[in-house]
C-alpha cells in the first residue's frame, strides 16, 4: 500500500535551517511529482513546492521562494525540503503528497516545526 | 494566481440532515485536455487532509455515496445527504488545474448542531 512518511521536523531559532525528509513506498515513486504542503497552527492548508518526477522542475510559493529548495532522490524513494533563513510565520506543519493527476491522492502524518527564539 | 474561495466558513449542521459547500475559482479550471482539475478534500483535528473526491465528482474509494461533487467552469459544490457524526471536521477544495501552483479554498468547519 501507498506510504508516505515525514521526519526532521523540530524547533529552530529564527534566521537558521532546517532539512525535512519523506520517505514513500508502495508505489513507482520516480514517475510521480510530489508536492509539499503545510498548515500552519489554526490556519487553512498552504500549497508550499512541488518537484517533477524526475526531479528537472521544481516550482515554490511566493512566500518561501529563495530561501526553500526541494529536491528527490529516486533510487532512495525520497522527497527533502531544505529550509534556510526561517521565519516565525515558517511555523506549521509541514505535509507530503504525492500528486497523481494533478490531485494530491496520499498525505503523509506531517511533521511540525517550529520556528522560535 | 488562481484564488479558490469557499462558503460558509462555518457549517452548522443537524445530524441526519444535508449540507452543502460552495467553491468558487477566480479562473476557469477546465484544462486543455478538457479535465477539470478540482479536488475535495475532508480534515478531521489532529489528522492529514484526506482526498474525498477528484475531477469535480469522481469519489475516492471507501468514500460513503453520501458525498458528492458537482459544477463546472469556476463554480463547484460539495454536497452530504445526510451529515453523520464522523463528518464533522474542515472541508477543503483545492484547484490542481493550474499546475504546478496548486491553490486551496479556506477551508469551511463543519460541526454538529
Amino acid at each position: 500500500q501507498v506510504q508516505v512518511v515525514e521526519s526532521g521536523g523540530g524547533v529552530v531559532q529564527p534566521g537558521r535551517s532546517l532539512r525535512l525528509s519523506c520517505a514513500a513506498s508502495g508505489f513507482t515513486f520516480s514517475s510521480l511529482a510530489m508536492h509539499w504542503v503545510r498548515q500552519a497552527p489554526g490556519k487553512g492548508l498552504e500549497w508550499v513546492a512541488v518537484i517533477s518526477y524526475d526531479g528537472s522542475h521544481k516550482y515554490y510559493a511566493d512566500s518561501v521562494k529563495g530561501r526553500f529548495t526541494i529536491s528527490r532522490d529516486n533510487s532512495k524513494n525520497t522527497v527533502d525540503l531544505q529550509m534556510n533563513s526561517l521565519r516565525s510565520e515558517d511555523t506549521a506543519v509541514y505535509y507530503c503528497a504525492r500528486d497523481y493527476l494533478a490531485s494530491l491522492d496520499y498525505w503523509g502524518q506531517g511533521i511540525l516545526v517550529t520556528v522560535s527564539s | 494566481d488562481v484564488v479558490m474561495t469557499q462558503s460558509p466558513l462555518s457549517l452548522p449542521v443537524t445530524l441526519g440532515q444535508p449540507a452543502s459547500i460552495s467553491c468558487t475559482s477566480s479562473q476557469s479550471l477546465v484544462y486543455s485536455d478538457g479535465n477539470t482539475y478540482l479536488t475535495w478534500f475532508h480534515q478531521r483535528p489532529g489528522q492529514s487532509p484526506r482526498r474525498l473526491i477528484y475531477k469535480v465528482s469522481n469519489r475516492d474509494s471507501g468514500v460513503p455515496d453520501r458525498f458528492s461533487g458537482s459544477g463546472s467552469g469556476t463554480d463547484f459544490t460539495l454536497k452530504i445527504s445526510r451529515v453523520e457524526a464522523e463528518d464533522v471536521g474542515v472541508y477543503y477544495c483545492m484547484q490542481g488545474t493550474h499546475w504546478p501552483q496548486f491553490t486551496f479554498g479556506q477551508g469551511t468547519k463543519l460541526e454538529i448542531k
